[in-house]
């Protein structure tokens, strides 16, 4: 079965810190990825995906993400975090296009 | 943007009653829907993919006589919890597949509680 990690369970910063995110996946062929946001009560919505292409993905909000085919890796980054940047953070897989795997989320606590 | 529904949005039952949870794309239609369980801090857990027309696929350790799927149009799914344990209590989220986009949406998730 496939499988997504995210090594960062809990993290805290300070506004206007950079962020980066974790995100390794187990599949050595074709993955589309993905990073959703959750606010606190809300339900996920889409940060940004790769498909193809520039392996630099920008999302919405000042985020982007780098797909690393090498490391199976795609890391989410934002230069400046903001207070309203508090959230959990899922990234996720899908092969097929189907079923979506998703990892055990991280989340990110921005103090101002 | 495209907008998943689901109702109820929370509910409480007793044990060993069946709870019915109803997904709908309001704005698009979706051959494919989803079903996920979300524990407390963790991350969802695909459940069963939910098609249009035929079976819905369980992931494995997931009871299909458990957990009842119907994808009975393509913008209705529902998953109804049966016999209900407070095992069960969790929050059950559902997303669908825009056919035209392909894109997918999620719902805002039902929190069911069993006493």
């Amino acid at each position: 079965a496939q499988s997504v990690s995210q090594h960062n369970h809990h993290v805290i910063l300070s506004e206007a810190a950079s962020l980066e995110l974790g995100c390794n996946y187990s599949y050595g062929g074709t993955v589309n990825l993905f990073w959703y946001v959750q606010y606190p009560g809300q339900h996920l919505q889409l940060l940004l995906k790769y498909f193809s292409g520039d392996p630099l993905v920008k999302g919405i909000k000042g985020f982007e993400a780098e797909f690393i085919k090498s490391k199976f890796s795609f890391n989410l980054r934002k230069p400046s975090v903001q207070w309203s940047d508090t959230a959990e953070y899922f990234c996720a897989v899908t092969i097929t296009g189907n079923q979506f795997y998703f990892g055990t989320g991280t989340s990110l606590t921005v103090i101002p | 943007g495209a907008v998943v529904s689901q109702h109820p949005s929370w509910v409480i039952c007793k044990s060993g009653t069946s709870v019915k949870i109803e997904c709908r794309s309001l704005d698009f239609q979706a051959t494919t829907m989803f079903w996920y369980r979300q524990f407390p801090k963790q991350s969802l857990m695909l459940m069963a993919t939910s098609n249009e027309g035929s079976k819905a696929t369980y992931e494995q350790g997931v009871e299909k006589d458990k957990f009842l799927i119907n994808h009975a149009s393509l913008t209705l799914s529902t998953l109804t919890v049966t016999s209900a344990h407070p095992e069960d209590s969790s929050f059950y989220i559902c997303s669908a597949r825009d056919d035209v986009s392909g894109e997918l949406f999620f719902g805002e998730g039902s929190r069911l509680t069993v006493l």
